[in-house]
């Protein structure tokens, strides 16, 4: 079965600087992947998604993702942090010819001043 | 436009109880699923269904039953509460079942089991 490992299950950052956020997945055929992040007491919102095509994924609220087959991750950044930006993120994969998508362990964004 | 409906958003259960979590979708989505949220443990797959009628189970079944007898409700059931099933249980919908079609998620119930 497919599987996704996100680094890290809490990471603080100032506002205004870099977020990092890391995932990897476990496959030896390319799957599709994905960042979904999760607001207090709401449920998850897609965030972005790799299929096939460009490497470099942009989503929505400035957040872009980048597949690297080599390394097999697909690591979620953001240029500039916001406080709006705290939330919950989960890295997920969806296996080539399934229906189900697998969610990573998550990954907890505190945003400082 | 509501989008996925999840009922109710709190419930404590005594071990042994039994209880059905609604969720309703108004999307005409075809494939309907059921996660549970641990902390350290992300979203498990329970059951999920690819059209009204059908049922598959997911990543943890066990002590789980699902129906999905119209196509817009997916229900959840838990015929013998244990504090384990304590969790945050989300619905999710989605037009098919391919990378294309991304989910849609309910805000999520709440369950305690003493």
């Amino acid at each position: 079965a497919q599987s996704v490992t996100q680094l890290g299950s809490h990471v603080s950052v100032s506002e205004g600087a870099l977020v990092l956020l890391r995932c990897n997945y476990s496959s030896s055929v390319p799957p599709y992947l994905f960042w979904y992040v999760q607001y207090p007491n709401q449920g998850l919102q897609l965030l972005l998604k790799y299929t096939t095509g460009a490497t470099l994924v942009k989503g929505i609220n400035g957040f872009e993702a980048e597949f690297k087959k080599s390394e097999t991750s697909f690591h979620l950044t953001k240029p500039s942090a916001h406080m709006s930006d705290a939330a919950e993120y989960f890295c997920a994969v969806h296996d080539r010819g399934g229906n189900k998508l697998t969610f990573g362990t998550g990954t907890q964004l505190k945003v400082e001043l | 436009n509501a989008g996925v409906t999840q009922t109710p958003k709190f419930r404590v259960l005594k071990t042994g109880q039994s209880m059905t979590l609604l969720c309703a979708q108004d999307m005409n989505h075809e494939y309907m699923y059921w996660y549970r949220q641990d902390p350290g443990m992300g979203l498990r797959l329970i059951h999920y269904s690819v059209g009204e009628g059908t049922t598959a189970k997911g990543e943890v079944p066990d002590g789980y039953n699902v129906s999905r007898l119209k196509k817009q409700n997916f229900l959840l059931g838990l015929e013998s509460a244990a504090p384990s099933q304590t969790s945050v249980y989300f619905c999710a919908s989605s037009f098919q079942g391919g990378p294309n079609s991304p989910l849609h998620f309910g805000n999520g119930t709440r369950l305690t089991v003493t």
